[in-house]
């Protein structure tokens, strides 16, 4: 079976300072894996994917994550964090067609 | 990226009646998610529709209670059938893109059960 897990439920940072959503995973095979951004009354929006290739994905509004299959990670990071950046994260696996997300952390960016 | 809506975007309903709600997709797709998020919870996904062949439900949802059709390649619809207070949620119509692996969200219907 396939899971995600994101251990913090709130991350706090003060704007302009680094960004870190944290991410394990457990799958079998090679792991397909999403980062997605939920805004307060607004539908989930795509923020990156690892699917093969480099270990360090960059994604929409300066994100990226890096993926690291030793320590089945997939952290989300942002370098200046901007209060608009306040939001709801979520990480999740694919295996197959079927998404699994993690529980999700909210973000909060004070300026 | 597909562009996704989904109609009510919100309801209020009372216990015992029932919620179509509606997801249109502006280009053809194979396979359409729908997907529940209780309040302060993630997503889990309720059931996959095909075109042309029965939805597939996951572990916990009946097609009794969650009844699903997929009439052509661009729209589906998602009954929450005698509703509860239980079934208040965010319910998200999501879309495959052409190379199976991104998924794409339509903004979601929050219902409210009373």
């Amino acid at each position: 079976a396939q899971s995600v897990a994101q251990p913090e439920d709130q991350v706090n940072v003060a704007e302009g300072n680094p960004l870190t959503v944290k991410c394990t995973y457990s799958v079998s095979g090679n792991p397909y894996l999403f980062w997605y951004v939920q805004y307060p009354n607004r539908g989930l929006q795509f923020l990156l994917k690892y699917i093969t290739g480099d270990n360090l994905v960059k994604g929409s509004y300066g994100f990226e994550a890096e993926f690291n299959k030793s320590q089945t990670s997939f952290h989300l990071k942002k370098p200046s964090a901007l209060v608009s950046d306040s939001a709801l994260y979520f990480c999740a696996v694919k295996n197959d067609y079927k998404l699994s997300f993690g529980a999700g952390t909210t973000v909060t960016v004070r300026a | 990226s597909a562009v996704i809506s989904q109609k009510p975007s919100r309801d209020i309903c009372q216990r015992g009646t029932s919620l179509t709600i509606q997801c249109q997709v502006d280009s053809q797709v194979t396979m359409m998610f729908w997907y529940r998020q209780q309040p302060g919870q993630s997503l889990t996904l309720i059931a996959t529709a095909n075109q042309g062949s029965e939805a597939t439900y996951e572990s916990g949802f009946v097609i009794d209670k969650f009844p699903i059709s997929r009439p052509n390649l661009t729209f589906s619809t998602l009954t929450v059938s005698n509703m509860s207070p239980e079934d208040s949620s965010i319910y998200l119509c999501s879309v495959e893109d052409r190379h199976g692996y991104e998924q794409y969200f339509g903004p979601g219907t929050r219902l409210t059960v009373t």
